[in-house]
């Protein structure tokens, strides 16, 4: 069974900083991995999608990495600011989902980034 | 678009009440899925839907029903609703498993 570990639970840092987040899964297989952004008390926002063909993914100040072998993804967030404090969440498809391409969710880490 | 929208935002119901979430979908998604989110934990999946008329359960179905007789609505239903169900519920699509989407979220407490 697919287990999403993501830590730390919890990181606070200060503006203007560069941070790293971590996602890790115990099955290889996997089809794509997706890095979500969740503000208190609202929905997931999509952030990044990676195929498990790719190596990374950027967009903006972001960055998301997936290295399949070793069941590791980060996401870099380049000069954080406070507008980036929220939960992160990662996902990942495995490729023995073949209907419903159902994702296993990891439990998130709270970011906070103080002014 | 309105990307996926749910209703209600909040509800509380006591114990035995039955209630019906609603999710709906402007992108032509055929995938719809329901999870529920308990306080600092990750997301749990109730049920999904591949297509219309099509649903199948999730990890942690016991307690729910759910049809899907068009492509855009997929309601979650709570037939008997007990504390345990107290959780956020969020909605997701998606196009064949690409990048799912997702509601807002209903929040429900259960008295």
């Amino acid at each position: 069974k697919q287990e999403v570990t993501q830590i730390p639970a919890a990181l606070s840092v200060p503006e203007g900083e560069n941070l790293v987040l971590n996602c890790s899964f115990t099955d290889s297989a996997i089809y794509n991995l997706q890095w979500f952004r969740q503000d208190p008390g609202k929905g997931l926002t999509s952030l990044l999608l990676i195929q498990s063909s790719q190596r990374e993914q950027t967009s903006g100040r972001l960055n998301a990495s997936l290295d399949k072998s070793s069941g590791r993804s980060t996401l870099y967030i380049a000069a954080s600011q406070p507008g980036d404090s929220a939960t992160y969440l990662c996902a990942v498809r495995p490729t023995t989902e073949t209907s419903g391409s159902r994702l296993t969710f990891g439990e998130g880490t709270q970011l906070t980034v103080n002014p | 678009n309105a990307g996926v929208t749910q209703t209600p935002k909040f509800r509380i119901l006591k114990i035995g009440q039955s209630m019906t979430l609603q999710c709906t979908q402007d992108m032509n998604h055929n995938y719809m899925y329901w999870y529920r989110q308990d306080p600092g934990m990750g997301l749990k999946l109730i049920y999904y839907s591949v297509g219309a008329g099509i649903t199948d359960k999730g990890e942690v179905p016991n307690g729910y029903n759910v049809s899907r007789s068009t492509t855009e609505d997929f309601p979650l239903r709570l037939e008997l609703a007990a504390p345990s169900q107290t959780s956020v519920y969020f909605c997701a699509s998606s196009y064949s498993g690409r990048g799912q989407f997702f509601g807002p979220g209903t929040r429900l407490t259960v008295l």
